[in-house]
């Protein structure tokens, strides 16, 4: 079953503005890694965060962990047009090893108005 | 990152045949995985593709409905069978260079039963 969840499930914004998605998981984890998806395309890897990290960049892109409260953020900084997609938060459990499959959120679609 | 190549991109079928998908990657890489995309839902772990051996699959998918093969470290093939309009979905490729790594995807395969 699927472990992840994302909030909200779907945002529009206007294009500058920030854009924040926010994931759970349930349970211990190795990492966790936000994609995107364009129009029911292949995913886009953007970020790996690690468990014993807290905060990662990437360009316009950051992203929070907070394993206490079991949670993720993704914030897109002065967002365009280009950034209109489905998000996707995916975990890797720890139970695995590293050699598991990814357990995904059901996503935020995001929509940025030009 | 690995480039992976999946094969076809697209099909439509009919009800009861079988249609095989291909995911050719340009390097080694230590795990392979696929994955199923239903309408607008999120992904979910079809089962993990052991290089040599039968692959592991996830509760809910029995290798009769889907067999996996992978002969080498950088190609596999999923199958869909006896197929029915149930099965309309996506289906996406995944693989791991190295333990601890990004998990990256294939364009995937966007399958229509009528």
């Amino acid at each position: 079953s699927q472990q992840g969840e994302e909030d909200p499930q779907a945002l529009s914004i206007q294009e500058g503005e920030n854009a924040t998605m926010n994931c759970s998981y349930k349970t211990s984890i190795n990492n966790l890694q936000w994609y995107r998806q364009n129009s029911g395309r292949g995913l886009v890897h953007l970020i790996l965060i690690r468990s014993n990290e807290r905060e990662k960049h990437s360009g316009r892109l950051r992203v929070t962990l907070d394993t206490s409260k079991k949670s993720s953020s993704l914030l897109i900084t002065a967002s365009r047009a280009a950034d209109t997609a489905s998000y996707f938060c995916a975990t890797d459990a720890e139970s695995g090893g590293g050699a598991d499959g990814l357990t995904f959120g059901k996503g935020t679609h995001l929509i940025i108005q030009p | 990152s690995a480039v992976i190549s999946q094969k076809p991109s697209r099909d439509i079928c009919q009800r009861g045949t079988s249609l095989t998908i291909q995911c050719q990657v340009d390097s080694q890489v230590t795990m392979m995985f696929w994955y199923r995309q239903q309408p607008g839902q999120s992904l979910t772990l079809i089962a993990t593709a052991n290089q040599g051996s039968e692959a592991t699959y996830e509760s809910g998918f029995v290798i009769d409905k889907f067999p996996i093969s992978r002969p080498n470290l950088t190609f596999s093939t999923l199958t869909v069978s006896n197929m029915s309009p149930e099965d309309s979905s996506i289906y996406l490729c995944s693989v791991v260079i190295g333990l601890g790594q990004p998990q990256h995807f294939g364009d995937g395969t966007r399958l229509s039963i009528l």
